[in-house]
């Protein structure tokens, strides 16, 4: 069975470019949640999305910072206009409709230079 | 924030049991709970959860004390791939049981 998958494992980005993050749940898990992970930091819960819709975006930075989870496909965490501040790595996790445990991705770091 | 007081830092002695403590004296009556752990630049990993009851399973142990204020997590024989950061997570049963709080946690350091 196929975990969480996330890729890229690895991004680097120009500061001012674009960074799209992707995520891929568990076969049947109909709730996927961002997490970040500043550097020397523990992880902050960012947004937590079922297909179509975000149920909640209260950890997300106000600007440049969006998710989508569409019918067809995988979730996207896509940040705009990249800063180095935005460096960190990035965890997506899902799980099934009744909430129990949380599976994890790898994480995707990003680095912006 | 983090509901859950954890030491930072612990050493165990590969095969030996693992004890970790977790201090939640505000934990009310409806709250789980959690523990997860991250080896060092991997996704964090469920390891179990409890209520009241101590719960067991194929990789640790939990023990609940009596007035659910505080934790114990046992990995009965440690070995070097136990070293990881443990977090110990409170988190409800209801609507708004999805947004996990982690903490600082406690590094686990096994060794040989």
């Amino acid at each position: 069975n196929a975990g969480v998958m996330q890729n890229p494992r690895h991004l680097v980005r120009r500061r001012g470019q674009e960074a799209r993050l992707r995520c891929s749940p568990v076969k049947g898990h109909s709730h996927v949640y961002w997490y970040r992970q500043l550097p020397e930091e523990g992880l902050k819960f960012m947004v937590y999305l079922q297909k179509e819709n975000i149920i909640d975006e209260s950890g997300m930075p106000k600007e440049r910072f969006s998710a989508e989870f569409p019918k067809e496909g995988p979730s996207i965490l896509r940040i705009q206009q990249v800063v180095r501040g935005d460096s960190a790595a990035y965890f997506c996790a899902s799980s099934p409709p009744v909430i129990t445990e949380a599976f994890f991705g790898q994480g995707t770091r990003l680095t912006v230079v | 924030d983090a509901k859950t007081t954890q030491p930072p830092s612990m050493d165990c002695a590969e095969g030996r049991a693992a004890n970790l403590p977790c201090n939640h004296s505000t934990i009310s009556g409806n709250e789980y709970v959690y523990w997860y752990r991250q080896i060092h630049s991997q996704g964090p990993q469920y390891i179990i959860h409890g209520l009241k009851n101590n719960e067991t399973n194929e990789m640790a142990s939990l023990i609940i004390t009596e007035d659910r204020k505080s934790s114990t997590l046992i990995l009965p024989h440690a070995t070097l791939r136990d070293t990881a950061v443990y977090y110990c997570i409170v988190q409800n049963s209801g609507g708004s049981n999805y947004k996990l709080t982690f903490g600082k946690g406690t590094l686990l350091t096994v060794n040989p």
